[in-house]
């Protein structure tokens, strides 16, 4: 069974740019959530989404937006990137709702900004 | 205060000991807990899940729930360097927010 797949694992952006993460659930879970991890601030949590539906969103800016298509695949977008929004992006997914909180994480799209 | 407290380590056990790792929570109405390990440049995966207050057992992993003192750990014996990890503590509060710990540095040396 393949794990969660997220692409591009590394990304060089500059100042002002965006930048969307692309996420693939394992196969039959529906639930998407993506965190940021920074040595600083550890895990966050950024958003989950569940049959294209945001059902929680952690305390971030505007400028972080995502989605979820009928695949259950989802994206994540960062526009007009800052200097500290640098971090190892993750995408987990879940046997939502039932299993909410056991989290399969993918290998992370690592992001530096410029 | 923080909604998920850890001592950031690091902690360092001999092999074979029993490493001992402590977590605690603000928000009384969370309902569930986790915890994952994630190794230097990996991501984390989950290793023990609690739902109900005492022990719960798997394998060498034991975590330990009390709702009452919001306060969860885990025991990890016959400790292996294999081990050596960060262990992260997370809560499931209300409609999904998930909350984590700063994590735990462990070191078990040889």
């Amino acid at each position: 069974k393949a794990g969660v797949t997220q692409t591009p694992r590394y990304l060089i952006k500059t100042r002002g740019q965006q930048v969307t993460l692309s996420c693939s659930p394992i196969s039959g879970h529906r639930s998407v959530s993506w965190y940021q991890q920074t040595p600083g601030q550890g895990l966050q949590f950024l958003f989950e989404y569940f049959s294209e539906t945001q059902r929680n969103k952690g305390n971030f800016p505007g400028r972080f937006s995502g989605r979820q298509f009928s695949n259950s695949r989802s994206e994540m977008n960062v526009s007009t990137l800052e200097l500290g929004d640098s971090a190892l992006y993750l995408c987990a997914s879940s046997l939502a709702p039932g299993r909410a909180g056991e989290l399969f994480f993918g290998e992370g799209s690592r992001l530096t900004v410029l | 205060q923080k909604e998920v407290e850890q001592n950031s380590g690091p902690l360092s056990v001999p092999e074979g000991a029993i490493a001992s790792l402590n977590c605690t929570y603000s928000d009384r109405v969370s309902q569930s807990f986790f915890w994952y390990r994630q190794y230097s440049g990996k991501s984390p995966e989950l290793i023990m899940s609690i739902y109900s207050n005492g022990d719960k057992e798997d394998g060498r992993f034991t975590a330990q729930l009390n709702k009452a003192s919001q306060y969860v750990s885990l025991l990890i014996r016959d400790s292996q360097p294999s081990d050596s990890a960060t262990y992260l503590c997370a809560v499931n509060r209300e409609n999904n927010d998930m909350r984590f710990g700063a994590g735990t540095r462990l070191t078990v040396k040889p």
